[in-house]
C-alpha cells in the first residue's frame, strides 16, 4: 500500500459528460502529480501542484482542469468527454517539490462510452 | 526535451533465467533515474532509484547503475522468479523549471512473463 489514495476505481460514462477523479496523498506529502495512462501514448504527464499551487502541466487538454486544495486532496476534472479519453488516471505524491521518487495510488480505470 | 527509451517486448523468460532490461535517457542537467514496477490491476510501485551518476539501486534482487556516460540505467536482475511478472517502467525526474518541474518521464514500459 503506496498510501495515496485514488477514488472511485473504476468509472464508465457517456460522451459529453463531465467526471471528478479525487485522489488523497500520503500524509505529509506536499506534492500532487496526474498521469494519465493508455495504450497508444503511454504514461503521460498532466500536471503537478504543490502546496496548493499549480506548478507544471504537462500534455492536459483544455477540457481537463484540477486543484489541491487546503487539506492537500487534488480533484482531476474532465469535462466534455470523448472516447479517446478512456484511460488509466493515476495520482502520485511525493514529500518535495522535485527529484524524488512518488508514490502511486492505484489509479482510476475511466472508460467512455 | 527529457525522454525515454526502453527496450522493446514483451520479454518472456524462464524462471531462473537472467534478467536484462535496457534503458537509455536523454535530459538536460542531472536527472534521478528510476525504475518502477506495474503488477497487473494494481498502480506503480517504485522498485530501485538512483540519483547520481554511479549510483547503484537495488531492491528485492534487482539492481541498475546509473551510466553519465551511455546515458543508460540498464536493469538486471540474476534469477528471475515468476512473481517478477509484471510491466518494468524506466523513468527519469529532471532538474528544471516549467513544464519539467518535478514530474516524471516515462519509459514505453515493458512486459516481462516468467514461466515455470
Amino acid at each position: 500500500d503506496s498510501g495515496v489514495t485514488q477514488t472511485p476505481k473504476h468509472l464508465i460514462t457517456a460522451t459529453g459528460q463531465r467526471v471528478t477523479l479525487r485522489c488523497s496523498p500520503r500524509s505529509g506529502d506536499l506534492s500532487v502529480y496526474w498521469y494519465q495512462q493508455s495504450l497508444d501514448q503511454g504514461l503521460q504527464f498532466l500536471i503537478h501542484y504543490y502546496n496548493g499551487e499549480e506548478r507544471a502541466k504537462g500534455n492536459i487538454l483544455e477540457r481537463f482542469s484540477a486543484q489541491q486544495f487546503p487539506d492537500l486532496h487534488s480533484e482531476l476534472n474532465l469535462s466534455s468527454l470523448e472516447l479517446g479519453d478512456s484511460a488509466l488516471y493515476f495520482c502520485a505524491s511525493s514529500p518535495r517539490r522535485q527529484g524524488t521518487e512518488a508514490f502511486f495510488g492505484q489509479g482510476t480505470r475511466l472508460t467512455v462510452v | 526535451g527529457d525522454s525515454v527509451t526502453q527496450m522493446e517486448g514483451p520479454v518472456t523468460l524462464s524462471e531462473e533465467a537472467f534478467l536484462t532490461i535496457n534503458c537509455t535517457y536523454t535530459a538536460t542537467g542531472y536527472p534521478s533515474l528510476f525504475w518502477y514496477v506495474q503488477y497487473p490491476g494494481e498502480g506503480l510501485q517504485l522498485l530501485l532509484k538512483a540519483t547520481k551518476a554511479d549510483d547503484k539501486g537495488s531492491n528485492k534482487g534487482f539492481e541498475a547503475t546509473y551510466r553519465k556516460e551511455t546515458t543508460s540505467f540498464h536493469l538486471e536482475k540474476g534469477s528471475v522468479q515468476v512473481s517478477d511478472s509484471a510491466v518494468y517502467f524506466c523513468a527519469l525526474s529532471a532538474p528544471g523549471s516549467g513544464t519539467s518541474y518535478g514530474k516524471l518521464t516515462f519509459g514505453q514500459g515493458t512486459i516481462l512473463t516468467v514461466h515455470p
